[in-house]
């Protein structure tokens, strides 16, 4: 398998631009999932495919890749958005998971 | 509206197994694979396997093949996975989830999680 990496921490004042990196060697050839988790509680998928927005997920986040990297941003940013960000890839019939990145609304 | 429900926490001894199930709505697990999750306290995700709805195939990751094995029951609506020869190391919350079909295969809906704690 592959890693993928996340920065550790992303700090983001109330109102603006979060942005969280996932880099790996294979990206640019699989699709990215991204995940939030708040303490105590599953992980929500908030991007699939990409770039793509399950039901319920405010447009506020949105999803990109470009070479080996994926890019998760979340707009106009709140204090629910707290909390922990996982990038995932499907390669070849395993699921690999980004080491995480802790998000903390200043 | 999907649901899966898992068995509650576990406190295991070194060296014992532990068998933990995810009862899911509608009989997701008929048409649907899962997969099993783990996250150990203060860590991050770690995928473990998953078991394929059309025929019961497997595939386990590398660290816990060998000691891990993954079953559904249709007439149950559930999905179970068991863990044997314990170690500290396996203390975790366990996380099944729905495989969507759709290429990538996003996980789209989670169990809450079952914390198995192994100890002397």
């Amino acid at each position: 398998s592959f890693d993928l990496t996340q920065p550790p921490s992303v700090s983001v004042s109330p109102g603006q631009t979060a942005t969280i990196t996932c880099s790996g060697d294979k990206l640019g050839d699989l699709y990215t999932s991204w995940f939030h988790q708040k303490p105590g509680q599953s992980p929500v998928l908030v991007i699939f495919q990409d770039k793509k927005r399950p039901s319920g997920i405010p447009e506020r986040f949105s999803g990109s890749s470009s070479g080996n990297t994926a890019t998760l941003t979340i707009s106009e940013t709140q204090s629910l958005d707290e909390g922990d960000y996982y990038c995932q890839a499907w390669d070849s019939g395993t699921y690999v998971f980004g080491t995480g990145t802790t998000v903390t609304v200043l | 509206q999907v649901q899966l429900v898992q068995s509650g926490a576990e406190m295991k001894k070194p060296g014992a197994s532990v068998k933990v199930s995810c009862k899911t709505s509608n009989n997701i697990v008929s048409r649907y694979a899962i997969t099993w999750v783990r996250q150990a306290p203060g860590q991050g995700l770690e995928w473990m396997g998953w078991i394929s709805a059309y025929n019961g195939n497997t595939r386990y990751a590398q660290n816990v093949q060998g000691r891990v094995t993954m079953t559904t029951d249709t007439s149950a609506s559930s999905a179970y996975m068991e863990l044997r020869s314990l170690t500290s190391d396996d203390t975790a919350v366990y996380y099944c989830a729905r495989q969507e079909l759709s290429p990538g295969h996003p996980l789209d809906y989670w169990g809450q999680g079952t914390l198995v704690t192994v100890a002397s």
